[in-house]
């Protein structure tokens, strides 16, 4: 049973591009988290969804980020017009259900640097 | 507004050790609080939890003391080894709520 699968691993974007991270949640797992790691920080949450709907986008910055889990395929994490401030590291994390009772698995990341 | 304070930022112990980590919090609305343990370029992988109406947690080697007067909570990794280096997390979640909310992080290395 494979695990979080995210990609790319690493990505590189100019000042202005757009960045998309690709999050495939374990098998069975309907709930979708998006965590940002900047260095040397621990990881702030920014967004929660559940296939087709967005639960809880409170950290989610106002303008350039958007996120979905379409009803087939991966959840993505669009950031549009890059700045040098969005080089971090972004983690999603899957669970079955939602609550405490569940606990979040997390894949290895994908590592956005902004040039 | 840091919700999850943690010390130390960094934490060196010689092998045979006991590393302790300690976090303190907020908001008496958290009543679920894990430990993740991150090796370099890995994600965080959930180590041990507890929930405030317990005061320890013991799994194997690792510990989790919690004060809840106090509203603090600490790691203890006994008998450490040089596999336990990495950066550990405490982090605090609602059960009406699904985000985690970690602290900063400590980097712990444990000399061979």
């Amino acid at each position: 049973n494979a695990g979080v699968m995210q990609n790319p691993r690493h990505l590189v974007r100019r000042r202005g591009q757009e960045a998309r991270l690709r999050c495939s949640p374990m098998k069975g797992h309907s709930h979708v988290y998006w965590y940002r790691q900047l260095p040397e920080e621990g990881l702030k949450f920014m967004v929660y969804l559940q296939k087709e709907n967005i639960i809880d986008e409170s950290g989610m910055p106002k303008e350039r980020f958007s996120a979905e889990f379409p009803k087939e395929g991966p959840s993505i994490l669009r950031i549009q017009q890059v700045v040098r401030g969005d080089s971090a590291a972004y983690f999603c994390a899957s669970s079955p259900t939602g609550g405490t009772k569940n606990i979040q698995y997390f894949g290895a990341g994908t590592r956005l640097s902004v040039l | 507004q840091q919700q999850v304070k943690q010390s130390p930022q960094s934490l060196i112990v010689q092998k045979g050790g006991i590393s302790i980590i300690n976090c303190a919090y907020e908001n008496t609305a958290f009543d679920y609080f894990p430990w993740y343990q991150q090796f370099p370029g890995k994600g965080p992988a959930l180590l041990i939890a507890i929930r405030p109406d317990v005061s320890e947690k013991k799994e194997g080697r690792f510990t989790i003391s919690f004060n809840k007067s106090a509203k603090q909570f600490s790691l203890h990794i006994m008998d450490s080894q040089p596999g336990d280096s990495a950066t550990y997390f405490c982090a605090a979640q609602m059960n009406r709520d699904d985000k985690i909310i970690f602290g900063k992080g400590t980097r712990l290395h444990i000399l061979p």
